[in-house]
């Protein structure tokens, strides 16, 4: 069965330190993967795609994540963080089958102190 | 670019009245959108898939009855709670497919927020 992992309920950093937020997959074919961002009381904001091509994606406002196909994982990056990248981030997965649907992790609170 | 809106973004209502709630694309045709819910502190939950101009493909427990999705345009899907009950107070988002460029991104909605009361 197909299905994401987040393993961190929360990540809290200092702002200007790196962050780092876990995805782990698990697929039968070559995986899409996504990363979204949640705003309180907002939809999802798409921060970027890895569908084929190079394992480093670079995405919106400054963050990027790796694939990685040995260890199945697609952390999401960010060399700086703001107080403002506070928010609730989604990685999800497209269902290998033909139907576009996605399959989502239980999300990570991050949380960026002054 | 791949903008989604959502109206109304909330809405309260009492119970056993229906609530519809609209998704539009604004700058793309949408072949396929899609209807989540969200309760609080979790992930989001897929309710439905519905592509224009066909019925709309229900998740495994969602009462298609209670749960009427239309798709009549590329830019509009509609979901409208019938009946609607306390238990059904919920954050309900959707997303669109785009008909042409990014066809396998995703673009949500900002979200209505239905409370029964």
């Amino acid at each position: 069965a197909q299905s994401v992992a987040q393993p961190e309920d929360q990540v809290n950093v200092a702002e200007g330190n790196p962050l780092t937020v876990k995805c782990t997959y698990s697929v039968s074919g070559n995986p899409y993967l996504f990363w979204y961002v949640q705003y309180p009381n907002r939809g999802l904001q798409f921060l970027l795609k890895y569908i084929t091509g190079d394992n480093l994606v670079k995405g919106s406002y400054g963050f990027e994540a790796e694939f990685n196909k040995s260890q199945t994982s697609f952390h999401l990056k960010k060399p700086s963080a703001l107080v403002s990248d506070s928010a609730l981030y989604f990685c999800a997965v497209r269902d290998s089958g033909n139907t576009d649907k996605l399959i989502f992790g239980t999300g990570t609170r991050l949380q960026v102190f002054p | 670019g791949a903008v989604v809106s959502q109206h109304p973004s909330w809405v309260i209502c009492k119970s056993g009245t229906s609530v519809k709630i609209e998704c539009r694309s604004l700058d793309f045709q949408a072949t396929t959108m899609f209807w989540y819910r969200q309760f609080p502190k979790q992930s989001l939950m897929l309710m439905a898939t519905s592509n224009e101009g066909s019925k709309a493909t229900y998740e495994q427990g969602v009462e298609k009855d209670k749960f009427l999705i239309n798709h009549a345009s590329l830019t509009l899907s509609t979901l409208t709670v019938t009946s609607a009950h306390p238990e059904d107070s919920s954050f309900y988002i959707c997303s669109a497919l785009g008909l042409a460029g990014s066809t396998d991104t995703q673009y949500f909605g900002p979200g209505t927020r239905l409370t029964v009361l």
